[in-house]
């Protein structure tokens, strides 16, 4: 099992300019979730999806924040226009119903400039 | 609403002293609970949980934490700490619902472990 994969690991931007972070959860998980860990704020729910319908996006913080999951296997967190304040690490997170655990990517590491 | 509380930032033992991490919860049902280890640069790796069944919990690494309803605790130790310890560790909480379906977690702000030489 590959677990779940962010495979950007840094990620680097200009102020004002779009960045996508991408997750690829575990084969045969129907849940999936993004959050975000700032030393600030600790760890953030951004927005969570069952069968790849999203069910809560309350922690998203601005409009300038969307998620996709086009399919079970590929999910997709925009940003735009990116701000610094967005810098932080994205970490995505999938899960099996009923199984109580989530298991985490390595998370990808957002700093904007 | 649910929400956890982890008393102390930063804990520093000796190696192979006794770890003892505080993790206090709310909620209004019976709840779920986790802790996570996260080490540099890398993600969030389940250590342990309780669901139901038996308060006293074992996880990996030694790790091990007890449900008390009666403190709304779920308190992680390990007799023996080592080097290889130190990292972060969050507590996390949520509560199941009727389907059984996963529901999100709620974290800790966090404890840093440092494991002294």
């Amino acid at each position: 099992d590959a677990g779940v994969i962010q495979s950007t690991r840094h990620e680097v931007t200009e102020m004002g300019q779009e960045v996508t972070l991408r997750c690829k959860p575990i084969s045969g998980h129907d849940y999936l979730f993004w959050y975000r860990q700032t030393m600030m704020r600790g760890l953030e729910l951004l927005i969570y999806f069952n069968n790849n319908v999203p069910i809560d996006d309350s922690g998203m913080p601005e409009d300038r924040f969307s998620a996709k999951m086009p399919n079970a296997s590929f999910s997709t967190l925009k940003i735009q226009p990116s701000e610094p304040r967005d810098s932080a690490v994205y970490f995505c997170a999938s899960s099996l119903r009923g199984s109580y655990g989530y298991t985490f990517g390595s998370g990808t590491r957002l700093t904007v400039v | 609403a649910q929400s956890v509380t982890q008393l102390g930032s930063h804990v520093s033992v000796s190696e192979g002293a006794l770890v003892l991490l505080r993790c206090n919860y709310s909620s209004s049902v019976p709840p779920y609970l986790f802790w996570y280890v996260q080490y540099p640069n890398q993600g969030l790796q389940l250590l342990l949980k309780y669901t139901t069944g038996a308060t006293l919990v074992k996880g990996i690494n030694g790790f091990e934490a007890e449900f008390k309803k009666s403190e709304t605790s779920f308190h992680l130790t390990k007799p023996s700490a080592h080097m290889s310890d130190a990292a972060e560790y969050f507590c996390a909480v949520t509560f199941p619902i009727s389907s059984g379906s996963a529901r999100q977690l709620t974290f800790g702000s966090g404890t840093q472990l440092t494991v002294l030489p």
